[in-house]
């Protein structure tokens, strides 16, 4: 079945720093979304993306989907620690279009 | 708009015993989904309704779990009997009848001794 690799699964940064989680699928998606998982809350829908080599930006956050539609990425620029927590990304999951298969996760620490 | 609401937040139970879940979605969305999340894994789809119809009931783990929406509101999740591999965080989302975002409730912590 389809996969969803995500990664780095931790990453520790310092106030400041930049940030970037990776995701690739076994097959291709017609479209890739991204969430944030507060620490003890709920997945929060970012973005979706939908086109082929399609950029879309969120004030220091830059979302990426591959020319192949198979990968995709998020870069936070000069991380804040309100940016703490899990970035999901997800994708269709098969024929059902309302189905999301999620990666991994990639929690984000930020050290003031 | 009122979001996404789950009931209990959290239950612990022993092995054997019945625990249903249940999820209000946001008025008017049709789309209601079931996911869970193991500690440290992703968050795994369980099912999807679409109103009161089962659209997508592939991942289920077994027959010990029952999901119902009757009247195409609300939905519950019945896990009958609960074993301990079931313990987890419980997410409903819900959505627009063509909208991709999902709206996620707070979730149900389900604890099984």
């Amino acid at each position: 079945g389809q996969q969803v690799m995500q990664i780095p699964q931790y990453q520790h940064v310092q106030e400041g720093e930049d940030f970037t989680t990776y995701c690739n699928s076994s097959t291709t998606l017609s479209n890739i979304q991204w969430y944030k998982q507060r620490p003890g809350g709920h997945p929060v829908f970012l973005i979706q993306l939908v086109k082929s080599g399609e950029v879309k930006k969120q004030k220091r956050l830059t979302f990426q989907f591959g020319e192949a539609k198979k990968n995709s990425s998020l870069h936070i620029t000069a991380t804040q620690t309100t940016d703490v927590g899990t970035y999901f990304c997800a994708g269709p999951g098969g024929t059902s279009y309302g189905k999301l298969t999620f990666g991994q996760g990639t929690i984000l620490t930020v050290h003031p | 708009e009122a979001g996404v609401t789950q009931f209990p937040s959290h239950s612990v139970i022993e092995k054997g015993q019945t625990v249903t879940l249940r999820c209000d979605p946001i008025s008017g969305h049709d789309n209601l989904y079931w996911y869970r999340r193991v500690m440290g894994k992703e968050i795994k789809f369980l099912l999807h309704f679409v109103k009161e119809s089962k659209q997508d009931e592939s991942g289920m783990p077994n027959n010990r779990f029952l999901a119902e929406r009757t009247g195409g509101t609300y939905s519950t999740l019945k896990v009958q009997p609960a074993e301990l591999e079931d313990s987890g965080v419980y997410f409903c989302a819900s959505s627009r009848p063509l909208g991709p975002t999902q709206y996620f409730g707070p979730g149900t912590r389900l604890t099984v001794l």
